[in-house]
């Protein structure tokens, strides 16, 4: 089992739409977990932090559910700028933190 | 501020040589990280540099290497070029211990082809 799974996609949704990513840990130790976003060809840039009690960012939501281990992310409103790679990455302590990334979702907004 | 870079843009090697890519972090940042992307695939953690030191190394073998000089730049060299190597490398910088929470800064990439 991959240590950070997330559906691959894609999700093509139109304009306005919300859409919702789940990602899956395996590892129970995890500590921090994050959602970055990734345009074709460049680099991931952090779209937000995700926190136990769940927090909002504008149209994102991110939460967590520890007892199942898994975070999502909601898009409210979509919009054509929202179209790129969203990558779910966890953090743990294993004698120094390691990061792991999901293989990311793709999303593709159409007008 | 300037963010991370990255250098060469492109490189193109043949299978059995060697390379090596260059990273500057974000000015006051001392941890680097580099990551792994083959087409298809998320990104790979490579290897993690704090104050010049190793810290932690991901699931690759021994031909990936790489140091952080007293400058908190990086290199990572890839010896003995597997056509596999071919990938998105992308390096990360840090302030601090990201056990305190921070946040990673990408740069844009070295594309490296290996034919």
């Amino acid at each position: 089992r991959k240590e950070v799974e997330q559906d691959p996609g894609p999700f093509n949704v139109p304009e306005g739409a919300t859409v919702a990513f789940n990602c899956t840990y395996s590892n129970s130790a995890s500590q921090s977990f994050f959602w970055y976003r990734q345009d074709c060809r460049k680099e991931p840039k952090l779209l937000m932090s995700v926190y136990s009690s769940g927090n909002e960012d504008g149209r994102f939501t991110a939460q967590l559910n520890r007892a199942s281990q898994y975070i999502s992310l909601l898009i409210r409103d979509s919009k054509l700028s929202d179209s790129a790679t969203y990558l779910c990455v966890v953090r743990f302590n294993t004698g120094g933190f390691k990061t792991i990334f999901g293989a990311g979702t793709r999303l593709f907004v159409k007008a | 501020e300037a963010g991370v870079t990255q250098s060469p843009t492109h490189l193109i090697k043949t299978r059995g040589q060697q390379a090596t890519l260059r990273c500057s972090p974000i000015s006051g940042h001392t941890s680097v990280y580099w990551y792994q992307q083959a087409l298809g695939l998320g990104l790979q953690f490579l290897l993690w540099y704090d104050e010049g030191e190793e810290r932690n190394r991901g699931n690759f073998p021994p031909r990936f290497s790489g140091r952080q000089f007293p400058n908190y730049s990086s290199e990572l060299n890839v010896n003995a070029l597997e056509l596999e190597d071919s990938a998105l490398y992308l390096c990360a910088s840090s302030l601090g211990n990201l056990g305190q929470g921070g946040e990673q800064y990408f740069g844009p990439g070295t594309r490296l082809t290996v034919t």
